[in-house]
This record gives structure tokens, sequence and C-alpha cells, in this order.
């Protein structure tokens, strides 16, 4: 899987919107960006992936730079449940059973302030 | 969405013994993978867990000291064997339906080694 890189730690008020950055520059044409966050205590859960075009769900929204060298996780009104850290992940598209798993790198400590 | 159940959530365990841990799907899955995650530590792949064949295996982990079985669709098992403080993590299992679905994952289970 192609290297993410992200900050180790982020901090934001409740209420207010958080941007996550993710660099990915060597990504690939067949590499789908995947964000999971895992909650104290409790197993990762998925949060919204894309592959070009900007996504949006009921949990946060995904910039993709046109380049798709880079990548931003939009929180639009943190709450203190938001408080995880935050994994950025790239996974080919394509291929076979080689393709399903995910590597997860260090992710980014996200603080929320009451 | 699939619920993934693990079984034990915790435990504790002497050195030199074995823990087996039990993974199951509310639903039929293609893949299910087993994780690890070191205290303050991100997520590492241990194995794929492969319906009716031998579990694959990622560098560093081999199958006498982590082995792994998948009886059916919905089911997996991850056994530690002969362990050692160095093995005191939490374990993850984890599930996906096809490429390019989210990855669903249990709670984990947090094993303390004596």
């Amino acid at each position: 899987d192609a290297k993410t890189t992200q900050p180790n730690s982020m901090e934001s008020n409740e209420e207010e919107p958080v941007h996550l950055p993710c660099n990915h520059s060597t990504i690939s044409g067949t590499d789908y960006i995947h964000w999971y966050r895992q909650l104290p205590s409790q197993g990762p859960e998925y949060v919204i992936h894309g592959l070009t075009s900007n996504v949006n769900n009921r949990m946060a929204s995904l910039a993709i730079a046109e380049d798709r060298k880079s990548s931003t996780l939009i929180l639009h009104r943190a709450t203190l449940r938001d408080a995880a850290v935050y994994y950025c992940i790239l996974r080919d598209g394509w291929g076979g059973g080689s393709n399903y798993k995910l590597t997860f790198g260090k992710g980014t400590l996200l603080t929320v302030n009451p | 969405s699939a619920v993934i159940s693990q079984k034990p959530s915790r435990d504790i365990c002497q050195r030199g013994t074995s823990l087996t841990i039990q993974c199951q799907v509310d639903s039929q899955v293609t893949m299910m993978f087993w994780y690890r995650q070191q205290p303050g530590q991100s997520l590492t792949l241990i194995a794929t867990a492969n319906q009716g064949s031998e579990a694959t295996y990622e560098s560093g982990f081999v199958i006498d000291k982590f082995p792994i079985s998948r009886p059916n669709l919905t089911f997996s098992t991850l056994t530690v064997s002969n362990m050692s403080p160095e093995d005191s993590s939490i374990y993850l299992c984890s599930a996906i339906r096809s490429a390019n679905e989210k990855l669903f994952f249990g709670s984990g289970t947090q094993l303390s080694v004596l």
C-alpha cells in the first residue's frame, strides 16, 4: 500500500469545523482514499472513502485535491464524541484478495475541547 | 452493515499458555482479518483468515505462534500460542464483504500476559 502522512495530533473546539489533512504523494491511479477512526477502547470504524471526487456522508466530507496527492477529512461540527485517532489509508481498488486488507499508519489524534 | 462479536473481551494469562480468541460475524463475509494493536501503537495486520484454506500471514507473523482457523464464512479463531509478556496487546478481528466496501471491526480482545 502507498504511504500516507498525517499530523500526529490536532486540537479543536466543540461545534467548530475540523480539517484533518493527509498527504499521499505516491498515490497510484487505482488507489482509493479511505478514512477510519478509532474511538477510545473500541475497534476502528469506517468514516468515508473516495477516489477522485469530493464525497459527503452523514459523518463527514472528504475533499480530494485535483492531483490526488493530498486529501482532507472535514468534520463540519466537532463534538466531544469525535475525539479519536483518525487514519488515512490508501487501498488499491483493483485486483484480487490481497487488495481487500487495510494497512494502518499512525493516524492523527484529534482532541476536542468543550 | 455487519456486526462482529469477539470473545473474550479481555483476559489475563500466564506465560507459556495459549489463548484462543473467537470472532463471529452476523452475516457472511468474503474476507476476515486479524490485527494486533500494541499499547499506544497503531494496528498491525497479523494475517488474512481464508475460508477452507490456510491463513495468509504478514511478514513477522508465523502460523506456529498465531494459528488461525476459518471453518465457514462467518466465524474465525486466532490462537496466541506459548504466550510471553510481549504478546500483551489488543487483538482485533475485522471483516469485509467485497473489495471497496468498508472494513468492519470487532471491539477487540485485551490480552495481558504475566
